[in-house]
C-alpha cells in the first residue's frame, strides 16, 4: 500500500532556483526517507530525518519533518541540471529493519 | 558503504516462461530482504518481505504463488515470476536493511523485465 502523497507531481524550474516538495503520509512513523531516481536507474538515498527531528541539512538540501501534520518537504537550494530526477519519500513505520513505503514521487525538470 | 546487487540488470522473455531475479548483499549479511515492484511513471509498491530460512510475507494483492521468493542464505533473495505475462513488465528491485540496527536501507540497481 502507499503510504503517503507528494506534492507537486511534476516540477519544472530554472537552473539556480530552488526546488520545494511535499509529502504527506497516513500513519505514525520512525523515521522518513528522501530517494532520488534517474529514469530507469536505482535509487539513491538522500536524507533520513527521524521522528523526533524537525530539520535537517545535507548539502543543498534541506529536509522538514511535522509529525503533527504528518508531513514533511525537501528543499533543493541552487539547483541544477543534474538534480532532474524523481524524487520519493519513504516511511519506515517501526524500528529499523522494516520495509519502507513510498509516496507517489515528484518528478522535477531543471532546464539550463 | 553496504551493496547490493541484482542479476540481471534487464531482461526480456516470452510469455507463459519464468524467469528468476537475484539479489545480493554484498558485503553484508541480511536476514531480511525487501522487494518492491515499479511501474513506469509510478512509485515503488512494497510486493513481499523474504525472510532467510522460512517463508515470504506477501503484501494484499501480490499472488504468492506467481512471485516465488527464496532466501537460501544470508546474502542472497531470489524473485521468480513464474509464467510471466505482458503485465508483470515492471521494474523489480530489492533492498536489505543495514545491520547493527541502522536505519537506512540498501537498494539494488533494479532488474527491468519487459515480458513480450
Amino acid at each position: 500500500s502507499q503510504q503517503g502523497e507528494e506534492d507537486p507531481q511534476a516540477l519544472s524550474i530554472q537552473e539556480g532556483e530552488n526546488a520545494t516538495m511535499n509529502c504527506s503520509y497516513k500513519t505514525s512513523i520512525n523515521n522518513l526517507q528522501w530517494y532520488r531516481q534517474n529514469s530507469g536507474r536505482g535509487l539513491v538515498h538522500l536524507i533520513l530525518i527521524r521522528s523526533n527531528e524537525r530539520e535537517k541539512h545535507s548539502g543543498r538540501l534541506r529536509v522538514t519533518l511535522d509529525t503533527s501534520k504528518k508531513s514533511s518537504s525537501l528543499l533543493i537550494t541552487a539547483s541544477r541540471a543534474a538534480d532532474t530526477a524523481s524524487y520519493f519519500c519513504a516511511t519506515a513505520l517501526n524500528q529499523a529493519g522494516t520495509a519502507l513505503i513510498f509516496g507517489k514521487g515528484t518528478t522535477l525538470s531543471v532546464s539550463s | 558503504g553496504a551493496v547490493v546487487s541484482q542479476h540481471p540488470s534487464w531482461v526480456i522473455c516470452k510469455s507463459g516462461t519464468s524467469v528468476k531475479i537475484e539479489c545480493r548483499s554484498l558485503d553484508f549479511q541480511a536476514t531480511t530482504m525487501f522487494w518492491y515492484r515499479q511501474f513506469p511513471k509510478q512509485s515503488l509498491m512494497l510486493m513481499a518481505t523474504s525472510n532467510e530460512g522460512s517463508k515470504a510475507t506477501y503484501e494484499q494483492g501480490v499472488e504468492k504463488d506467481k512471485f516465488l521468493i527464496n532466501h537460501a542464505s544470508l546474502t542472497l533473495s531470489t524473485l521468480t515470476v513464474t509464467s510471466a505475462h505482458p503485465e508483470d513488465s515492471s521494474f523489480y528491485i530489492c533492498s536489505a536493511p543495514g545491520t547493527g540496527g541502522l536505519e537506512t536501507q540498501y537498494f539494488g540497481p533494479g532488474t527491468r523485465l519487459l515480458v513480450l
